[in-house]
């Protein structure tokens, strides 16, 4: 079974600073896709990224880039300008077919 | 990106009633929907997966009886909490995503359950 580790479960950044959130996994497949979700204190989650496995470009989204590598099974987010809207709960996700697999979360909290 | 609702966003009942909870794609069609049941401070935890015209996938140690899921159509699935006791209050998620978006789940807004 896959699973997905986040190993920090607060991290805390200055307002207009750098962040990295870190996520490992475990999969026996080579074709699979990875996300960072956003969920702010309403609890509606939000897409932040995704990367594609077969892709080796990094995905990047305005102020939001992964680091992903394959074959240590590292997907860490970077956020880079921390603004107050960040501080959220951050999870990291696995996918491919059947349900989302889901890490335990990472508190981000953004101090002004 | 897609839209899923949910309905209601907020729910309160006494023990032993049944409650139903809507998930709708608004904007496209889903032959799956996916089911996750979240407590404070914790992470998703998935209970099903709902197929459309057939029957509902549930994860190990999820009473089938108990959570009804029912996907009658290609965007609308429901969620019902039979004979809902204390314990089964939580936050209730849905998801569902449109083909061609490789994998991207989105979620509805969830239903917080509170039984008395």
């Amino acid at each position: 079974a896959q699973t997905v580790t986040q190993s920090q479960p607060e991290m805390s950044v200055q307002e207009a600073e750098t962040v990295t959130l870190s996520c490992t996994y475990d999969t026996s497949e080579s074709d699979y896709y990875l996300f960072w979700y956003k969920q702010p204190p309403s609890r509606q989650m939000i897409l932040v990224i995704r990367q594609e496995a077969y892709k080796q470009q990094n995905a990047t989204e305005n102020r939001f880039s992964v680091n992903f590598q394959k074959a240590a099974k590292s997907f860490s987010l970077k956020i880079s300008d921390s603004q107050l809207g960040d501080a959220a709960m951050y999870f990291c996700a696995y996918r491919r077919l059947g349900a989302m697999r889901f890490g335990a979360g990472t508190r981000l909290t953004v101090k002004p | 990106g897609a839209v899923v609702s949910q309905h209601p966003s907020r729910v309160i009942c006494k023990s032993g009633t049944s409650v139903k909870i809507e998930c709708r794609s608004l904007d496209f069609q889903a032959t799956t929907m996916f089911w996750y049941r979240q407590f404070p401070k914790q992470s998703l935890m998935l209970m099903a997966t709902s197929n459309e015209g057939s029957k509902a996938t549930y994860e190990q140690g999820v009473e089938k009886d108990k959570f009804l899921i029912n996907h009658a159509s290609l965007t609308l699935s429901t969620l019902t909490v039979t004979s809902a006791h204390p314990e089964d209050s939580s936050f209730y998620i849905c998801s569902a995503g449109p083909s061609g978006e490789g994998e991207t789940q989105y979620f509805g807004p969830g239903t917080r359950l509170l039984v008395l």
